[in-house]
């Protein structure tokens, strides 16, 4: 399976921008980049997915590396809810069987 | 819209008996729902993969017997965890995939919405 990797961790200031990194060195030609979001004792919930545009949406925005083998979400203003873990998943085989790893805990700082 | 609900959110039983949860796409069809698990402080992994009127695909090292699948309608699937023991103590977390969802205020086809999981104790 192809693997993501993400820091464990980042902090941000309330109402700052984040930018989470994600490493895909691994993807092909046809896996879709997905990012979901976990607030604590809930299920995950959709935040953006790619393929090789940026990509925006209400949520966030989704930076591609010109060669897909990095992606960025960037939360353009961090608030306290957007407090959560974050996981970057390679979408591989077009059925949507999504592979979790570790993500990114963010923490919101007031 | 693209709504899940699982029910129910959380259960207590007693070691040996069996609990079934189940999962409900609200607003869509899902002709594919997935069913994951997530200890305490660890990610979630993908136990089965169910299909509407179809056996479910279990990922490797995931007990069929044990953990049985139903998936009778496009807006309905089951997982039923027979003889629980405390070692299945877990968050059991049901997805739904949206096939060619559109949305108001945001569209993207083909994406997951998961439930709010349900937190099983087994004593």
């Amino acid at each position: 399976d192809a693997k993501t990797t993400q820091p464990n961790s980042m902090e941000s200031n309330e109402e700052e921008p984040v930018h989470l990194p994600c490493n895909h060195s691994t993807i092909s030609g046809t896996d879709y980049i997905h990012w979901y979001r976990q607030l604590p004792s809930q299920g995950p919930e959709y935040v953006i997915h790619g393929l090789t545009s940026n990509v925006n949406n209400r949520m966030a925005s989704l930076a591609i590396a010109e060669d897909r083998k990095s992606s960025t979400l960037i939360l353009h203003r961090a608030t306290l809810r957007d407090a959560a873990v974050y996981y970057c998943i390679l979408d591989q085989t077009g059925a949507n069987n999504l592979f979790f790893g570790t993500g990114t805990r963010l923490t919101v700082i007031p | 819209g693209a709504v899940v609900s699982q029910h129910p959110s959380w259960v207590i039983c007693k070691s040996g008996t069996s609990v079934k949860i189940e999962c409900r796409s609200l607003d869509f069809q899902a002709t594919t729902m997935f069913w994951y698990r997530q200890f305490p402080k660890q990610s979630l992994m993908l136990m089965a993969t169910s299909n509407e009127g179809s056996k479910a695909t279990y990922e490797q090292g995931v007990e069929k017997d044990k953990f049985l699948i139903n998936h009778a309608s496009l807006t309905l699937s089951t997982l039923t965890v027979t003889s629980a023991h405390p070692e299945d103590s877990s968050f059991y977390i049901c997805s739904a995939e949206c096939e060619s969802c559109v949305l108001i205020r945001d569209s993207f086809t083909d994406t997951q919405y998961f439930g709010p999981g349900t937190r099983l104790t087994v004593l």
